[in-house]
């Protein structure tokens, strides 16, 4: 069965400093990999994806992941904190591309200091 | 373009009653996800239709809930009876193909007395 482990119930950093986001999953098959973000009160909103390819990926607001198979890690970085990044983020995996919907990790509250 | 639309945003109601809470998909999406999201156990998939037809109910915790899909443009989570426990907040998501991308409804918060 897949699963995904974020390590972290709550990361903080300042405002301007790298943020480094950890997920480790597991999957019995090549698997597709998510990240979201959730806004107070809001729904999931997708950051970026992995699916086949380049192992990079680059998403929305500056944020970025690297699959690492070996690893089984699908970290999520920013170079630079901004204060609206403040939010609760989300890796999830999925083993049949995503059609029988997606398992998530507990997530991580992300703290952004000014 | 509308997204996924969810109804109510917020209900109270006493442990014994029925709940009903209502989703409306994206157009021309054809897989219908229901999550439950709590503090303890996180996000969790209770239920998911492609075309309409129930796929996966394992996640479904009760007889108590049900779920129903009549057409492509409208979904149903109803329980019945309802406890405190069953307080949360539940998220319907469509999709489709098979790009994974899910696109989230703002949620309906229930709170059980």
């Amino acid at each position: 069965a897949q699963s995904v482990t974020q390590l972290g119930s709550h990361v903080s950093v300042s405002e301007g400093a790298l943020v480094l986001l950890r997920c480790n999953y597991s999957s019995s098959v090549p698997p597709y990999l998510f990240w979201y973000v959730q806004y107070p009160n809001q729904g999931l909103q997708l950051l970026l994806k992995y699916t086949t390819g380049a192992t990079l990926v680059k998403g929305i607001n500056g944020f970025e992941a690297e699959f690492k198979k070996s690893e089984t890690s699908f970290h999520l970085t920013k170079p630079s904190a901004h204060m609206s990044d403040a939010a609760e983020y989300f890796c999830a995996v999925s083993e049949g591309g995503g059609a029988d919907g997606l398992t998530f990790g507990k997530g991580t509250h992300l703290i952004i200091q000014p | 373009d509308a997204g996924v639309i969810q109804s109510p945003r917020h209900e109270v109601t006493e442990m014994g009653q029925e709940v009903t809470l209502r989703c409306k998909p994206i157009s021309g999406h054809n897989s219908l996800f229901w999550y439950r999201q709590t503090m303890m156990r996180g996000l969790e998939l209770l239920i998911y239709f492609n075309n309409n037809v129930p796929i996966d109910d394992s996640g479904m915790p009760e007889d108590r809930f049900s779920a129903k899909m009549p057409n492509a443009s409208f979904s149903t989570l109803k329980i019945q009876p309802s406890e405190p426990r069953d307080s949360a907040v539940y998220f319907c998501a469509s999709s489709v193909g098979v790009t994974g991308e899910l696109f989230f409804g703002e949620g309906s918060r229930l709170t059980v007395l």
